[in-house]
C-alpha cells in the first residue's frame, strides 16, 4: 500500500546510546517532516525537508540530526539519547511545502523509550 | 504569528450524541484548514479540509465549515459512534513556505 513507512515501531534505549529512525514514502512527495508527540503538548516539529537535498530546523531540533538520503527517505538520528527524548515520533510527507491545501500523510509512529 | 486554538478535552459523549469540537485560528492571508484524526496506537489521518471561506469539508459523517468572519473551523457530527473515539487535531496551512500550524488536539471518548 502506498504511504509512509517508519521503522522501527518500538525501541528501548539506554541513556547515551544512539540510534536512527528510518522513514520512507512512496508517493513521490517533495517534502518530509519529523514530529514528536508528547502528552498535553500535541505535535511538535523537529526537522523538515522541503525538497531533496535540503533540511531545516523545526520547533525542537536540539539533540537530533536528520538526513534526506534521497527523495523517498528521511532519517532522524539521536546521537546521545536522553530520557527527555522519550516520545512517539512521527514521520510525515506532503507534495510540496509552501503550497496551501497540501495535506500531510503520516506514518504509524515509532514509540521510543529512553531509560 | 499564525496559530490554532482548539477546545480542551477530553470530551466524553454517549453513542448517538451530537459532537462539536471548536477550532479557531489566526492567520494572515487565506489559509487552508484541516482536521486530522488519530485513532489509538496509529498515526494521524486527514479527515477533511477546506481551502476557502464558506467551503464545507465533509467525510465519514463529519463536517466543518470555513468561517472567515469568525475565524473558525468547528468540527461537527450529528451522531457519534464508539468507533469515533480518537484524538482530533485542527491544523492550518498559510502557504508562503510555512509549515502546518497544529492545534494541541482534542480527545474524544464515546461510550456505548
Amino acid at each position: 500500500n502506498a504511504g509512509v513507512t517508519q521503522t522501527p515501531k518500538f525501541q528501548v534505549l539506554k541513556t547515551g546510546q544512539s540510534m536512527t529512525l528510518q522513514c520512507a514514502q512512496d508517493m513521490n512527495h517533495n517534502s518530509m517532516y519529523w514530529y514528536r508527540q508528547d502528552p498535553g503538548m500535541g505535535l511538535r516539529l523537529i526537522y523538515y525537508s522541503a525538497s531533496e537535498g535540503t533540511t531545516d530546523k523545526g520547533e525542537v531540533p536540539n539533540g537530533y540530526n536528520v538526513s534526506r538520503l534521497n527523495k523517498r527517505e528521511f532519517s532522524l538520528r539521536l546521537e546521545s539519547a536522553a530520557p527527555s527524548q522519550t516520545s512517539v515520533y512521527f514521520c510525515a510527507s506532503s507534495e510540496r511545502l509552501g503550497f496551501p491545501n497540501q495535506p500531510q500523510h503520516f506514518g504509524d509512529g515509532t514509540r521510543l523509550s529512553i531509560l | 504569528g499564525d496559530s490554532v486554538t482548539q477546545m480542551e478535552g477530553p470530551v466524553t459523549l454517549s453513542e448517538e450524541a451530537f459532537l462539536t469540537i471548536n477550532c479557531t485560528y489566526t492567520a494572515t492571508g487565506y489559509p487552508s484548514l484541516f482536521w486530522y484524526v488519530q485513532y489509538p496506537g496509529e498515526g494521524l489521518q486527514l479527515l477533511l479540509k477546506a481551502t476557502k471561506a464558506d467551503d464545507k469539508g465533509s467525510n465519514k459523517g463529519f463536517e466543518a465549515t470555513y468561517r472567515k468572519e469568525t475565524t473558525s473551523f468547528h468540527l461537527e457530527k450529528g451522531s457519534v459512534q464508539v468507533s469515533d473515539s480518537a484524538v482530533y487535531f485542527c491544523a492550518l496551512d498559510a502557504g508562503n513556505n510555512r509549515k502546518l500550524i497544529w492545534g494541541l488536539g482534542t480527545s474524544l471518548a464515546v461510550n456505548p
